[in-house]
């Protein structure tokens, strides 16, 4: 098993450009979850899915979108990139059952 | 005030040692507490959940809950130069209005651990 895993590793932006940054999990688990992690201040959920079919926003939504596109696959898009989106990304999952979430080795975002 | 605060680092204990860190959150009736470990260029991982209060162990790590002062920490024990690394406290808030909280993790902002050989 690959656990959770995302793409890309890193990526530079200019400001105004689009991307999609790409999460998926071969745990067959319910939840999905998108944070940003800045320094000094720990993780900041920004979207989660609860179960496929299902979004909703976190504590930092603006300026993202998301989409659940099947049970294992979630992505976090950035419509018109700003400098304050310059930040590490993880995706997290868990099963329904449980509290403990598994995270993907991030995606370091730069936006000039 | 944060809704999870832990104490400032950075946290510098020497080999051997027991390296304490503390966590505090606002919310009275938050009931899930977790302690995740962050190594640098890493992902966070679980290393302690705990849901009541006292104590629980695990190892050379031992969680404490007290929910009557609202804080959680934990205690390393025989701190090795391996366990140097951001220690995340994550709290699951209350649902609003009954519902579930699905599992939203809130994070302090860490406590970088350095332990010196």
């Amino acid at each position: 098993n690959a656990g959770v895993t995302q793409t890309p590793k890193f990526q530079v932006l200019k400001t105004g450009q689009s991307m999609t940054l790409q999460c998926a999990q071969d745990m067959n688990h319910n939840s999905m979850y998108w944070y940003r992690q800045d320094p000094g201040m720990g993780l900041r959920l920004i979207y989660y899915s609860a179960s496929e079919g299902t979004t909703d926003k976190g504590e930092v939504p603006n300026g993202y979108n998301v989409s659940r596109l099947n049970k294992r696959e979630f992505s976090l898009r950035l419509e018109s990139a700003a400098p304050s989106q310059t930040s590490v990304y993880f995706c997290a999952s868990k099963r329904a059952s449980t509290d403990t979430q598994y995270f993907g080795p991030g995606t370091r975002l730069t936006v000039l | 005030q944060k809704e999870v605060e832990q104490n400032s680092g950075p946290l510098s204990v020497p080999e051997g040692a027991i390296a304490s860190l503390n966590c505090t959150y606002s919310d009275r009736v938050s009931q899930s507490f977790f302690w995740y470990r962050q190594y640098s260029g890493k992902s966070p991982e679980l290393i302690m959940s705990i849901y009541s209060n006292g104590d629980k162990e695990d190892g050379r790590f031992t969680a404490q809950l007290n929910k009557a002062s609202q804080y959680v920490s934990l205690l390393i024990r025989d701190s090795q130069p391996s366990d140097s690394a951001t220690y995340l406290c994550a709290v699951i808030p209350p649902s609003n209005a009954g519902g579930t909280s699905y599992g939203k993790l809130t994070f302090g902002q860490g406590t970088i651990l350095t332990v010196h050989p």
